[in-house]
């Protein structure tokens, strides 16, 4: 059962253009979750999302990134306009559907994105 | 809102000593606690959680955390460390209202010396 995808796992971009990270789920795992990890620091949440709804984007800048979670493919974290500040690792992490919520996620390897 | 201390940016062990990583809390209603190991430009890799019942919780590697409600604290411990259980060691909480985000402590980087 392979693992949480991440691709790219590296990304570089210079200011002004726009970055598409995509996560695909486990197996069998509906809830995706997207953290930002700047150097030297934990990781924050920015926004859960399950096959075509946003449930909690608490944690987005409220300009230039969104996310998406297609009902095929996977999900998008996407970021308009790119600016130095953005530069960090950008972790997805998915959990299965259950009646619960006490599952712990698993993590994706990340994208780590550099702006120029 | 809810947070995660991590006290110690490092913690330094002998191979063989036990180890110790602090973890305190705050939140609103019960906690979720979970532990996370991150390795160089890895992801995290789940070690433990504690949802309810016992307070000590045993996970995968050896490792085993206590849950101490009233100094809200919930340590990662294990008997005899390895020099393969050098990296970098993430706490993270949610409450029990059903909003899934994880709150992450800063992280404390464990280097077992040979």
């Amino acid at each position: 059962n392979a693992g949480v995808m991440q691709n790219p796992r590296h990304l570089v971009r210079r200011r002004g253009q726009e970055a598409r990270l995509r996560c695909s789920p486990m197996k069998g795992h509906s809830h995706v979750y997207w953290y930002r990890q700047l150097p030297e620091e934990g990781l924050k949440f920015m926004v859960y999302l399950q096959k075509e709804n946003i449930i909690d984007e608490s944690g987005m800048p409220k300009e230039r990134f969104s996310a998406e979670f297609p009902k095929e493919g996977p999900s998008i974290l996407r970021i308009q306009q790119v600016v130095r500040g953005d530069s960090a690792a950008y972790f997805c992490a998915s959990s299965p559907l259950t009646s619960g919520s006490t599952n712990e996620q698993f993590f994706g390897p990340g994208t780590r994105l550099t702006v120029l | 809102a809810q947070s995660v201390a991590q006290p110690e940016d490092q913690v330094n062990v002998a191979e063989g000593n036990p180890l110790t990583v602090k973890c305190t809390y705050s939140v609103s209603g019960n906690p979720y606690l979970f532990w996370y190991v991150q390795y160089p430009n890895r992801g995290l890799q789940f070690l433990l959680k504690y949802i309810t019942g016992d307070n000590l919780v045993k996970g995968s590697y050896g490792f085993e955390a206590e849950f101490n409600k009233s100094q809200t604290s919930f340590h990662l411990k294990k008997p005899s460390a390895l020099v393969s259980d050098s990296a970098l060691y993430f706490c993270a909480v949610r409450d029990d209202t059903g909003r899934r985000a994880l709150t992450f402590g800063s992280g404390t980087r464990l280097q077992v010396q040979p």
